[in-house]
């Protein structure tokens, strides 16, 4: 089974910060990633696909990129609404799926 | 425009059945793509639980797979989540989602306490 184990498991940060979380696959996957956001108390939405592709209105201070086993999600510039739960999520073995274990980002 | 809406129990007894289905909107699911159940527990991570196709093919979390069953109605364009022998680790959020290489359309969830 694929395992995804992400770092680091929370993360304080200030609006306009650079910030990096980092997604790791065991075995690795290409580039079969998707990174989506949760805030509390609402569904999780898809930020990105492919490692890098960023899906329809997603604002483009987010990207992705990494492809095999190494991945990353990188946030240029923190904003007020991007303090969210992030999580990754493999799909090389599509229709079956793997979460990491989600990242916490909250206000420094 | 898609959307999904999630309906059933939000208490079921320890030992019973959890119940769910979701129904969709805006899409023929006879038309194609996976249809998916995900949980998420108070306070941690999502889990996949499994995938039905239209066909009715289905694929299931390992974890659960003695004790899930997923279905699809294509008259009520809706799909189906029936977990047995519940206990309290199954209290969670339960999401449906349409599953294209992604997750990229989910509904709002729904909770599930199982509790006496």
């Amino acid at each position: 089974a694929i395992q995804l184990t992400q770092s680091p498991s929370s993360l304080s940060a200030s609006v306009g910060d650079r910030v990096t979380i980092t997604c790791r696959a065991s075995p690795g996957i290409g580039s079969a990633l998707a990174w989506y956001q949760q805030r509390p108390g609402r569904a999780p939405q898809l930020l990105i696909y492919d490692a890098s592709t960023l899906e329809s209105g997603v604002p483009s201070r987010f990207s992705g990129s990494g492809s095999g086993t190494d991945f990353t999600l990188t946030i240029s510039s923190l904003q007020p609404e991007d303090y969210a739960t992030y999580y990754c999520q493999q799909f090389n073995s599509y229709p079956l799926f793997t979460f990491g274990p989600g990242t916490k980002l909250d206000f420094k | 425009q898609v959307q999904l809406q999630e309906s059933g129990p939000g208490l079921v007894k320890p030992s019973g059945t959890l119940s769910l289905s979701c129904a969709v909107s805006g899409y023929s699911i006879g038309s194609g793509y996976y249809w998916g159940w995900i949980r998420q527990p108070p306070g941690k991570g999502l889990e996949w639980i499994g995938s039905v196709y239209h066909s009715g093919n289905t694929y299931y979390n390992p974890s659960l797979r003695s004790r899930v069953t997923m279905s699809v109605d294509t008259s009520k364009n809706q799909f189906s989540l029936k977990l047995t022998s519940v206990t309290a680790a199954d209290t969670a959020v339960y999401y449906c989602a349409r599953l294209s290489i992604t997750m990229d359309i989910w509904g709002q969830g729904t909770v599930v306490t199982v509790s006496s």
